[in-house]
């Protein structure tokens, strides 16, 4: 089977670093994404690692690490509109078969 | 691009009554799939297509569920009989595979919310 672990919930404060962690044990690796949903929306693309190391985009990084089969999201200066679910999901293989984490459920509070 | 399209937005039906879901993914996009989320189990994987073609049904929680592309810009995702343990939101996402890493990603639907009583 496949497993994606993620934690249930995380609070911050708003201005605050959060990290939320991911760590996988799949059949297949080619690729670690993030998502976000919003509460009753669909999931948004946010950031895509294939290669160990950090991703940055703004406010928004992500690090990688295949042999650990570790990532994690960073959200800096955080804002009110940031409090939703965080979704990591891997891509098996080279065929865009991506299986996903639970999600952590972010709450910014002020 | 007006996105993924998925209808209805929100379906209420009875145990026992057939339902179908529908998708239109983004033009030119290459897969299409689709997912059911809940509570208790989160985004799971269902069926995706490649090409209009299925490659991997093994989401597919049981006989009662069957999925079809019949063309590139149409989906549908079929329940017959539903049952009340079927209640979830339903996305269909699409994505262009390409050769540079990262350019496949999913885009999502707004999601079909399904209750059934």
């Amino acid at each position: 089977g496949q497993n994606i672990d993620q934690p249930t919930e995380m609070t911050a404060t708003e201005g605050a670093i959060v990290q939320i962690n991911c760590t996988y044990q799949t059949s297949g690796f080619n690729g670690l994404f993030w998502y976000q949903q919003h509460a009753g929306e669909a999931p948004t693309f946010l950031s895509y690692n294939v290669l160990d190391g950090l991703e940055e985009k703004g406010r928004f990084s992500s690090f990688l690490s295949r042999s650990k089969g570790y990532s994690y999201l960073l959200l800096k200066e955080l804002q009110m509109k940031d409090s939703a679910s965080y979704l990591c999901a891997v891509r098996l293989y080279n065929n865009n078969d991506m299986r996903f984490g639970a999600g952590t459920r972010l709450t910014v509070k002020p | 691009d007006a996105g993924v399209i998925q209808s209805p937005r929100h379906e209420v039906t009875e145990m026992g009554q057939e339902v179908t879901l529908r998708c239109k993914p983004i033009s030119g996009h290459d897969y299409l799939f689709w997912y059911r989320q809940t509570m208790m189990r989160g985004l799971e994987l269902l069926i995706y297509f490649n090409n209009n073609v299925p490659i991997d049904d093994s989401g597919m929680p049981e006989d009662r569920f069957s999925a079809k592309m019949p063309n590139a810009s149409f989906s549908t995702l079929k329940i017959q009989p539903s049952e009340p343990r079927d209640s979830a939101v339903y996305f269909c996402a699409s994505s262009l595979m390409q050769q540079r890493e990262g350019a496949d990603t999913q885009y999502f639907g707004p999601g079909t919310r399904l209750t059934v009583l």
